[in-house]
């Protein structure tokens, strides 16, 4: 088993749509999570991040998670074709300096105009 | 000015050929990483440097060395190359600030072993 699962997709929504991706992690150590987006041949861009179960939100972005379940999500309200990306969640594992991220597979979301 | 920056961007090369990709970061960041993004996009941790010094090594054929000269510089040296080495490879930085912690990746570098 992963130690971070995620749904790979692809997911294709019309524009306006709300959307939501969803991760499933393993071990109850990890306390940080995090929402990277990544364009056709890019870098992956930290999207958004939380370290407590609740939501956080961030103009159009809801990240939220569920500790007792071990679940993450991100939202995206009113979609738009500009959000077409591969959309990573992630754990911190360990401390900043001597830790390491770990990523689901990324879901890819296409929005369409 | 690119914050993270690696070379060369594309890399075709035959099996069993030597190869090196660079990075830079001009964040001033205090760890470096390399991570490997698969054919189905799952992006995995390789290795982590802190101050040129190495934190983190995965499971890794010892075919890949790293070499981290200053705390800016993260590069990758693949020996004897492999069609499984195909891939794009992203350097990585952090700044060390505890939890909160933000990852800048470069743009990748995509390896075609031919």
């Amino acid at each position: 088993q992963k130690e971070v699962e995620q749904d790979p997709g692809p997911l294709s929504v019309p524009e306006g749509a709300i959307v939501s991706l969803n991760c499933t992690y393993s071990n109850s150590a990890f306390q940080y999570f995090m929402w990277y987006r990544q364009y056709s041949r890019k870098g992956p861009e930290l999207l958004m991040y939380t370290y407590s179960s609740g939501n956080k939100e961030d103009g159009r972005f809801t990240a939220q998670v569920d500790k007792s379940s071990k679940y993450i999500s991100l939202f995206i309200r009113d979609s738009q074709p500009s959000d077409s990306a591969t959309y990573l969640c992630a754990v911190l594992y360990g401390s900043s300096n001597t830790g390491k991220l770990i990523f689901g597979q990324g879901t890819t979301l296409q929005v369409k105009p | 000015d690119t914050a993270v920056s690696q070379t060369p961007k594309y890399l075709v090369t035959q099996m069993g050929n030597d190869k090196s990709i660079k990075c830079e970061q001009n964040l001033g960041h205090d760890t470096m990483y390399w991570y490997k993004q698969d054919s189905k996009k799952f992006l995995k941790i390789m290795f982590s440097y802190n101050n040129k010094e190495l934190i983190i090594n995965e499971t890794v054929p010892n075919r890949f060395s790293p070499k981290s000269p200053d705390k800016a510089h993260l590069n990758l040296h693949i020996n004897s190359l492999e069609l499984g080495d195909s891939a794009v490879y992203f350097c990585a930085s952090t700044q060390d600030r505890g939890l909160d912690t933000e990852a800048f990746f470069g743009q990748g570098t995509r390896l075609t072993v031919v």
